[in-house]
């Protein structure tokens, strides 16, 4: 066990809807980093959260959006589905942001559009 | 912008036989390498990394990996392949010319260990 949570780990819904996934980081980590993964395009960095601020983003869609809570619980918000869309997206954690320390990923929340 | 490239999309391997799953990247400053190892239907697990110092690191369940400068390479290896290995294996980088916060992921690389 990571320490990393995920919610849910299963999400089954139909295009054009909006859903959100919610990540609690291991006790003490102040950064959070979200990553999609699908078959034909890998593991994709979508964006980096420390302490509340944005600090990286990557090949996140302008239909997704993400923010990191006082609590440092993060939750990425994905709308106007699209089929496309569906694959596992994965939170990671680490204590600071980037540099030496390795990331803590949770188990990933499996997104299916219909 | 950093890059990373994992050659081989599969390496089948006997076991009790040595393996090596490579990487190869590219940084504007200096590479911070780690490798991961995802089972099926779980999360990444850190295995190695390397930030600085011996080029050789190593790292859980027996892996070690060799970071080479010249051929801006990041090897992972085992002397004795497991079953239990089979996996798909990712090799991921930060650069520190870019700030360090972005990780990068490999494509991947999916070990078959054969018994």
């Amino acid at each position: 066990d990571s320490g990393v949570t995920q919610t849910p780990k299963h999400l089954i819904t139909a295009t054009g809807q909006r859903v959100t996934l919610r990540c609690s980081p291991r006790s003490g980590d102040l950064s959070v980093y979200w990553y999609q993964q699908s078959l034909d395009q890998g593991l994709q960095f979508l964006i980096q959260y420390y302490n509340g601020e944005e600090r990286a983003k990557g090949n996140i869609l302008e239909r997704f959006s993400a923010q990191q809570f006082p609590d440092l619980h993060s939750e990425l918000n994905l709308s106007s589905l699209e089929l496309g869309d569906s694959a596992l997206y994965f939170c990671a954690s680490s204590v600071v942001q980037g540099g030496y320390t390795e990331a803590f990923f949770g188990q990933g929340t499996r997104l299916t559009v219909v | 912008a950093q890059s990373v490239a994992q050659p081989e999309d599969q390496v089948n391997v006997a076991e009790g036989n040595p393996l090596t799953v490579k990487c190869t990247y590219s940084v504007s400053g200096n590479p911070y390498l780690f490798w991961y190892v995802q089972y099926p239907n779980r999360g990444l697990q850190f295995l190695l990394k390397y930030i600085t110092g011996d080029n050789l690191v190593k790292g859980s369940y027996g892996f070690e990996a060799e970071f080479n400068k010249s051929q801006t390479s990041f090897h992972l290896k085992k002397p004795s392949a497991l079953v239990s290995d089979s996996a798909l294996y990712f090799c991921a980088v930060r650069d520190t010319g870019d700030g360090g916060f972005k990780t990068i992921f490999g494509a991947g690389t999916r070990l078959f260990v054969k018994a």
